[in-house]
């Protein structure tokens, strides 16, 4: 019964191939994420959409491109990989993305580019 | 713009010896604070938050962490540290629009027997 699940676990590419990541909550929350955590564990957003909306859109490479086909899916794709696109990649949500709402946080899914 | 910092990217104390994480925010409006733990090649879960209501938080675990607005803290403590606590601890804002939590660069806690 897993709250925010990603698939894959782990994934090693060569540099210049297309990936996607996939998340999926069965919270029946509205609002989720996607954060990078770097080789040196530090965590940044990346994205965020609300109902299918995108709310958040940081400096993001246009190389990264998320999609939201219902609420309680959000999945990322990454086109032309670099070496530098190495990191864990996190999935969240939170039930409206309220101020105070905790966010549940997926297993994260480790890419590693060749 | 909201951020946090945390004080030492690693602490290591003995077990049964109290545990004191650190971490300060900087924050142009009332913030929501944030403690996450991550252990070894795992996701990150929520040990306790602050969204204004009582200034001492407790979390699992045995953790817990008081909001002070005049030092800008929101430290975490234990009272007494257990091998199973050895993982690495971040602190979090709430920032802007969409709500996005900002997280500090992390703590890991070393537990010696």
């Amino acid at each position: 019964d897993t709250a925010v699940s990603q698939t894959p676990k782990y994934l090693v590419t060569q540099m210049g191939n297309d990936k996607s990541i996939k998340c999926e909550q069965n919270l029946g929350h509205d609002t989720m994420y996607w954060y990078k955590q770097d080789s040196k564990k530090f965590l940044k957003i990346m994205f965020s959409y609300n109902n299918k909306e995108l709310i958040i859109n940081e400096t993001v490479p246009n190389r990264f491109s998320p999609k939201s086909p219902d609420k309680a899916h959000l999945n990322l794709h990454i086109n032309s990989l670099e070496l530098g696109d190495s990191a864990v990649y996190f999935c969240a949500s939170t039930p409206s993305g309220g101020a105070g709402e905790t966010q549940y946080f997926g297993p994260g899914t480790r890419l590693l580019v060749l | 713009a909201q951020s946090v910092t945390q004080l030492g990217s690693h602490v290591s104390v003995s077990e049964g010896a109290l545990v004191l994480l650190r971490c300060n925010y900087s924050s142009s409006v009332p913030p929501y604070l944030f403690w996450y733990v991550q252990y070894p090649n795992q996701g990150l879960q929520l040990l306790l938050k602050y969204t204004s209501a009582a200034t001492l938080v407790k979390g699992i675990n045995g953790f817990e962490a008081e909001f002070k607005k005049s030092e800008t803290s929101f430290h975490l403590t234990k009272p007494s540290a257990h091998m199973s606590d050895a993982a690495e601890y971040f602190c979090a804002v709430r920032a802007g629009y969409g709500n996005k939590l900002v997280f500090g660069a992390g703590t890991i806690l070393r537990v010696k027997s």
